[in-house]
């Protein structure tokens, strides 16, 4: 069994840039979750994405999207990027239905320098 | 607003203490909080889930135990050890996970 993973685990942009990260879910959920985490700072919910529909979001600005494939793996697109985007992005999938497992499992973060 | 607090910000110890982190939560009703360890520049490692039904969780050196009449959770480390070393979160849940700020703790060798 696979855990969640990330790409990138690092990227550099420049101020107005737009940025995609993706993430894949472990295997078996169909759930997956976004935060951010600012340095120093517990991660902040994003949104969540369910039968690749939003269910769930933060307080974050439009220019914040997601996408869920029928896989489940799952992208986050952030436009024109601002100093304030740099942080780390956690990706977290978990299971959805009958039989749920609320226990979120986080992958290791891509960590976003906006400059 | 919901609010998820931990006190202290960080924590030092000499190894082999047993220790308790505290997390304190605003929202009587939660649904279940979740543990996390998280190693500098990584991601999070779920530790202990505790659903509200339930009192305590354990696993291994570590339990966990849920108060919702008071808004507060513990994590208690047995016999810390440097490994040990890392920023301690807890979330309250489902779902939309809020987080407070974390506890980073240091074992001493």
């Amino acid at each position: 069994e696979t855990g969640v993973t990330q790409s990138p685990t690092h990227l550099i942009k420049t101020r107005g840039q737009q940025v995609t990260l993706r993430c894949s879910s472990q295997s078996g959920h169909n759930t997956v979750s976004w935060y951010q985490q600012a340095l120093g700072q517990g991660p902040q919910f994003i949104f969540q994405y369910y039968r690749e529909e939003e269910n769930g979001r933060g307080n974050f600005p439009p220019r914040f999207s997601g996408l869920q494939f029928p896989n489940y793996s799952s992208e986050l697109n952030v436009n024109a990027l601002e100093l304030d985007d740099s942080a780390l992005y956690l990706c977290a999938s978990s299971v959805t239905g009958l039989v749920r497992s609320e226990t979120q499992y986080f992958g290791p973060g891509t960590r976003l320098l906006v400059l | 607003k919901q609010e998820v607090t931990q006190i202290p910000a960080a924590l030092s110890v000499p190894e082999g203490e047993n220790l308790v982190l505290n997390c304190s939560f605003t929202d009587s009703a939660i649904y279940n909080l979740q543990w996390f360890r998280q190693d500098p520049g990584k991601g999070l490692t779920s530790l202990l889930l505790i659903q509200s039904s339930q009192r305590e969780q354990t696993s291994g050196r570590l339990n966990a135990s849920l108060d919702k009449s008071s808004g507060r959770s513990t994590l208690y480390i047995a016999a810390s050890q440097p490994g040990d070393s890392a920023t301690y979160l807890c979330a309250r849940g489902p779902g939309k996970l809020i987080f407070g700020q974390g506890t980073e703790l240091s074992v001493k060798p």
